[in-house]
C-alpha cells in the first residue's frame, strides 16, 4: 500500500508555544488529507479535511485559528497547534487520499503531542 | 448524525476465533473498513467491504455485513498474540472523499 509519513512521532512543548506536525504522502499524490485527534482510550475525531490548494474544512467545534492547516502541495499537509495548552496534549493522526468517493485513505504513524 | 458503536473489550485465547462487532446508524455508507491500531501507532487498514457485499474473506479475516440490521463484524480465525490491538470499524459515505467516521474501538486481548 501507499506510504504516509508523519513527523515528528513525539513532541513535547511548553505552554504558549506553537508546534507544527507534517504529513507527507511518499509515493502518491494526495489530493485530500485528513487530520484526526485521538484522546486516550477513545476513537478518532476528525478535525479537518484539507484539499490541495484550498482552505481546510473544519469540523464543528474545532478552532480554525488554533489548529492551522496548510495543504500547499499534493504531497504535504501541515497542522500547526498554536499557543498550545496542556489540554491540547493528544495523539494526532493524518490520513491521505488520492481520490474521492471511497478511495482508500492511508494513515500516518501519528504524533504524540505533550504540552507542559 | 452518524453513530458507529463497538463493544469496548474482547478477550480470547490464542488459537480461538475472535469476532468483533460494529453497528452503525446511517445506511448511506458506501465502504466499511476495519483498521488495527497497536499501542502508540497509527492505523493499519486490515480489510474493507463495499456496501453491496454481504461477506468478504481475506486469509484469516472474514467480514460480514448485514445491511438490514446495519451490523458489521470482523472474524479473526486462529487468533494470535500479535493480533492484540484496538480494532476500529469505519464507514465512508458517498461523495465524502474518504472522510471516515470511526467506531468507538474494540480492544482485543489475546491470552495464552
Amino acid at each position: 500500500g501507499a506510504v504516509v509519513s508523519q513527523h515528528p512521532s513525539r513532541v513535547i512543548c511548553k505552554s504558549g508555544t506553537s508546534v507544527k506536525i507534517e504529513c507527507r504522502s511518499l509515493d502518491f499524490q494526495a489530493t485530500t488529507m485528513f487530520w484526526y485527534r485521538q484522546f486516550p482510550k477513545k476513537s478518532l475525531m476528525l478535525m479537518a479535511t484539507s484539499n490541495e490548494g484550498s482552505k481546510a474544512t473544519y469540523e464543528q467545534g474545532v478552532e480554525k485559528d488554533k489548529f492551522l492547516i496548510n495543504h500547499a502541495s499534493l504531497t504535504l499537509s501541515t497542522l500547526t497547534v498554536t499557543s498550545a495548552h496542556p489540554e491540547d496534549s493528544s495523539f494526532y493522526i493524518c490520513s491521505a487520499s488520492s481520490g474521492g468517493g471511497g478511495t482508500e485513505a492511508f494513515f500516518g504513524q501519528g504524533t504524540r503531542l505533550t504540552v507542559v | 448524525g452518524e453513530d458507529v458503536e463497538q463493544s469496548l473489550f474482547l478477550s480470547v485465547r490464542e488459537g480461538d476465533s475472535s469476532v468483533i462487532n460494529c453497528t452503525y446508524t446511517d445506511s448511506s455508507s458506501t465502504y466499511l473498513y476495519w483498521y488495527k491500531q497497536e499501542p502508540g501507532a497509527g492505523l493499519q487498514l486490515l480489510t474493507y467491504i463495499f456496501s453491496n457485499m454481504d461477506m468478504k474473506q481475506d486469509q484469516r479475516l472474514t467480514v460480514l455485513l448485514n445491511k438490514k440490521d446495519k451490523h458489521l463484524s470482523l472474524r479473526i480465525a486462529d487468533t494470535q498474540t500479535g493480533d492484540s490491538a484496538i480494532y476500529f470499524c469505519a464507514e465512508v459515505f458517498t461523495g465524502t472523499a474518504s472522510k471516515l467516521t470511526f467506531g468507538t474501538g474494540t480492544r482485543l486481548q489475546v491470552t495464552l
